[in-house]
């Protein structure tokens, strides 16, 4: 069965940088495209940022573009997420999801990300 | 950029009940609009996509509809684990990005 896992989360003070990870299995992970999705406490979802089956075409939210990064490494059926100059409104839980065509059909259980000094 | 507004923000009803979920774009989209569903402390669940597409393992009691800029998510009759809150999605052609609605609450009268 399909499973995302994220990990990485944590507590980081503003201005601080984080790298998130997310291991997939019970997939072709080299066929599907990928994105994060956020979730601040109490709120709603907003999506953060997108990658192509093989890493050719990246895109970001306004909120996140030129401080994080996407990346995805085929061969170890991995996604990753780094976040540089982090600033309160980034904490939130990020979710790993599996994009197909335009919705996402799996979903991780999600990394939860403090930023606080 | 498309806003997804969703209405109403909290829907009080009883198990048994028809729960209409509405999600509103403020311009005209595909039909490539999805719903969730997400419990407290779950990830969003896939629920429908391409408008009225039921994903794998949805109960038929799911239903999606509309067209152009209307968007409806009906669950027939309520059932105890389905109070939770809904969310629309769309995406906007290249450059690909997301939206989601702000979300529904469907909670227990």
């Amino acid at each position: 069965q399909v499973q995302l896992v994220e990990s990485g989360g944590g507590l980081v003070k503003p201005g601080g940088s984080l790298r998130l990870s997310c291991a997939a299995s019970g997939f072709t992970f080299s066929d599907y495209d990928l994105s994060w999705i956020r979730q601040a406490p109490g709120k709603g979802l907003e999506w953060v940022s997108y990658i192509s089956s093989g890493s050719s075409y990246r895109n970001y939210a306004d909120s996140v573009k030129g401080r994080f990064t996407i990346s995805r490494d085929n061969a170890k059926n991995s996604l990753y997420l780094q976040m540089n100059s982090l600033r309160a409104e980034d904490t939130a839980v990020y979710y790993c999801a599996r994009v197909r065509a335009e919705r996402f059909d799996y979903w991780g259980q999600g990394t939860l990300v403090t930023v606080s000094s | 950029e498309i806003v997804l507004t969703q209405s109403p923000a909290t829907l009080s009803l009883s198990p048994g009940e028809r729960a209409t979920l509405s999600c509103r774009a403020s311009q005209s989209v595909s039909s490539y609009l999805a719903w969730y569903q997400q419990k407290p402390g779950q990830a969003p669940r896939l629920l429908i996509y391409d408008t009225s597409n039921r994903a794998t393992g949805i109960p038929a009691r799911f239903s999606g509809s509309g067209s152009g800029t209307d968007f409806t998510l009906t669950i027939s009759s309520l059932e105890p684990e389905d109070f939770a809150v809904y969310y629309c999605q769309q995406r906007h052609n290249w450059p690909y990005t997301w939206t989601f609605g702000q979300g529904t609450k469907v909670e227990i009268k």
